[in-house]
């Protein structure tokens, strides 16, 4: 089966650096993703990681270390449309299969 | 390009009824997958379709069908609603070659 474990609430202030860390077990992985949902909203996606090493995107980086089974999502200079919830998700087999992760709710406070 | 369009946006079914979600995509994406996300919970995949006739199962196919008979369409049938299938439904869509997958704005369910 599949496991990812991701913290549910991060709060931080506008400005500031946030990381959100995902940590999986899973068989068969290929590689982590990052998808931003706002409440209501669908999920749209950031960023992939295949190989491990860092991987930017503007104010948002992705990190991934096969090795350690864990990977995060860095958001710098945080602006308060920033607030929303963020899945990590892995890649499984050949056939783009993602799990996700339960998400964390990033709160941005003035 | 409207990308991923999902119907109809909001429902409420009794339980034991049917129903069809409809899910089109104009972006000739090949591989198409349909996901259930429960209240503060993340997304499970319920089936996904790497071609038109060619469908798998998920993490959570019980309670569900699905068909792919176009590229564009892939309908999510349920038979016998329940109240444990209350939830919002995304149907997402990417290119086999990409990890990106688009997701449609998503049908909410509520079973009665």
């Amino acid at each position: 089966g599949q496991s990812l474990e991701q913290p549910s609430e991060v709060t931080a202030v506008e400005g500031a650096i946030v990381q959100i860390n995902c940590t999986y077990q899973t068989s068969g992985f290929y590689g982590l993703s990052w998808y931003q949902q706002h409440d209501g909203g669908a999920p749209t996606f950031l960023s992939y990681n295949g190989l491990d090493g860092l991987e930017e995107t503007g104010r948002f980086s992705s990190f991934l270390s096969r090795s350690d089974s864990y990977g995060y999502l860095l958001l710098q200079e945080l602006q308060m449309k920033d607030s929303a919830s963020y899945f990590c998700a892995v890649k499984v087999g050949n056939f783009n299969k993602f799990y996700f992760g339960s998400g964390t709710k990033l709160n941005v406070k003035p | 390009n409207a990308g991923v369009t999902q119907t109809p946006k909001f429902r409420i079914l009794k339980i034991g009824q049917s129903m069809t979600l409809q899910c089109t995509q104009d972006m000739n994406h090949n591989y198409m997958y349909w996901y259930r996300q429960d209240p503060g919970m993340g997304l499970k995949l319920i089936y996904y379709s790497v071609g038109a006739g060619i469908t798998d199962k998920g993490e959570v196919p019980n309670g569900y069908n699905v068909s792919r008979s176009t590229t564009e369409d892939f309908p999510l049938r349920l038979e016998l609603a329940a109240p444990s299938q209350t939830s919002v439904y995304f149907c997402a869509s990417s290119f086999p070659e990409e990890e990106t997958q688009y997701f449609g704005p998503g049908t909410r369910l509520l079973v009665l």
